[in-house]
């Protein structure tokens, strides 16, 4: 297993500004995950973050709008730039298990609010 | 048609009775099959994980992959006040992709 400490927990924010997630896993991971979850929807992948590689974008976003820097093996961040309120969402931050990529682990979640 | 269909309407039980969640899919790709289960204000945490056909049971926790059907469950026996939380399921073909329902909230009345 793994721990994931993903700050803020939770931030309401102005349209048009910027917010950085940030998440910290207490072990080296290759890839970390980062999704959406909004609402009454099923959970969404944003970008596959690998350290030394630009992100992998899933199709419906994009790298202008969702930045994200993966600097070493236990840390990434995504940015949710110049927002508006459809931004307003829980942002998640996971990684999978050893051996077994389909076992994700996951922070406690981003509960961004966009006024 | 969405891959993985999962109605998300909530479920009350008294305790003591047993969850039954499904989903249904339509990716006949998929391999690894998954539950996870969220509380309130917490990120998803793996609950059951299944590869192929089958079975799976793990305390009172039963998971259930009939791949001909295109249809698992989950089955939640002598539920508790502790069970209450959302229910998600998720698969993929194995390849570091997961498509998950939309979660099932689960509400267990003392």
């Amino acid at each position: 297993s793994a721990v994931i400490s993903q700050k803020p927990s939770r931030d309401i924010c102005q349209r048009g500004t910027s917010l950085t997630i940030q998440c910290q896993v207490d072990s080296q991971v290759t890839m970390m995950f980062w999704y959406r979850q909004q609402p009454g929807q099923s959970l969404t992948l944003i970008a596959t973050a690998n350290q030394g590689s630009e992100a992998t974008y899933e199709s419906g976003f994009v790298i202008d709008k969702f930045p994200i820097s993966r600097p070493n093996l236990t840390f990434s961040t995504l940015t949710v730039s110049n927002m508006s309120p459809e931004d307003s969402s829980i942002y998640l931050c996971s990684v999978a298990g050893t051996g077994a990529n389909e076992k994700l682990f996951f922070g406690s979640g981003t509960q961004l609010s966009v006024l | 048609q969405k891959e993985v269909e999962q109605d998300p309407g909530p479920l009350s039980v008294p305790e003591g009775a047993i969850v039954s969640l499904n989903c249904t899919y339509s990716n006949s790709a998929f391999q690894y099959f998954m539950w996870y289960r969220q509380y309130s204000r917490k990120g998803p945490e793996l609950l059951m994980y299944t590869y192929s056909s089958g079975n799976k049971e793990d305390g009172r926790f039963t998971a259930q992959v009939d791949k001909s059907s295109k249809y698992i469950s989950l089955f939640i026996r002598d539920s508790q006040p502790s069970d209450s939380a959302t229910y998600l399921c998720a698969m993929s073909e194995g390849n570091n992709r997961l498509a998950f329902g939309k979660g099932n909230q689960v509400v267990v009345i003392p």
